[in-house]
């Protein structure tokens, strides 16, 4: 009964290269959501998708961030020429569904580190 | 905006009650939870509160909610070791398309003991 699992744990990325995170959510969920945690801070929400839809992605950085959730597969965020700043853990969450409340169960999250 | 303060850092001696404090800001918040995260881990949903309850209590935790203060604690009854870790607050509302959670940046649970 796997939990919500996300790879790599550990990323270490240049300034000007790419970052691919990936997601995948707990058996029988399609509502996946990606939060970000700057160091000394709490999470802070970046984008929902369901699969193949992009939801709400109030939370995402205008320039060089996407996500995707595929039909098949993990759903992926992608983070073109890092800079520092981006440097954080990004978490990822899946819920049954996606209105008012549902349990959104977190994964182990992928530390991102510029140098 | 939506924005949720707690204190940064808490010590208890093993055995004591532990009270974290959180403030949130947002009226129309239907749920708001407590997380737990352990060092290099993600976070576990504690326990949730909906808005319009002022108590809830599951086995050693209790849930306080003052609705008119916008004020929320976590007291946990007889702390142990293993309880050392971040304690994240946070409120869900519903947001553009989706239901979203604001977090706040986390009290660290030392026990000592």
């Amino acid at each position: 009964n796997a939990g919500v699992m996300q790879n790599p744990r550990h990323l270490v990325r240049r300034r000007g290269q790419e970052a691919r995170l990936r997601c995948s959510p707990m058996k029988g969920h399609s509502h996946v959501y990606w939060y970000r945690q700057l160091p000394e801070e709490g999470l802070k929400f970046m984008v929902y998708l369901q699969k193949e839809n992009i939801i709400d992605e109030s939370g995402m950085p205008k320039e060089r961030f996407s996500a995707e959730f595929p039909k098949e597969g993990p759903s992926i965020l992608r983070i073109q020429q890092v800079v520092r700043g981006d440097s954080a853990a990004y978490f990822c969450a899946s819920s049954l569904a996606g209105l008012n409340y549902n349990e959104q169960f977190f994964g182990p999250g992928t530390r991102l580190t510029v140098l | 905006g939506e924005d949720v303060e707690q204190s940064l850092f808490l010590s208890v001696r093993e055995g004591d009650s532990s009270v974290i404090n959180c403030t949130y800001t947002d009226s129309s918040s239907t749920y708001l939870y407590w997380y737990k995260q352990e060092p290099g881990a993600g976070l576990q949903l504690l326990t949730y509160i909906f808005s319009n309850m002022d108590m809830k209590q599951d086995q050693r935790l209790t849930v306080l909610l003052n609705k008119k203060d916008k004020h929320l604690s976590l007291r946990i009854a007889d702390t142990q070791t293993g309880d050392s870790a971040i304690y994240f607050c946070a409120e869900g509302y519903s947001g553009a398309g989706s239901y979203q959670l604001t977090f706040g940046k986390g009290t660290k649970l030392s026990v000592i003991p």
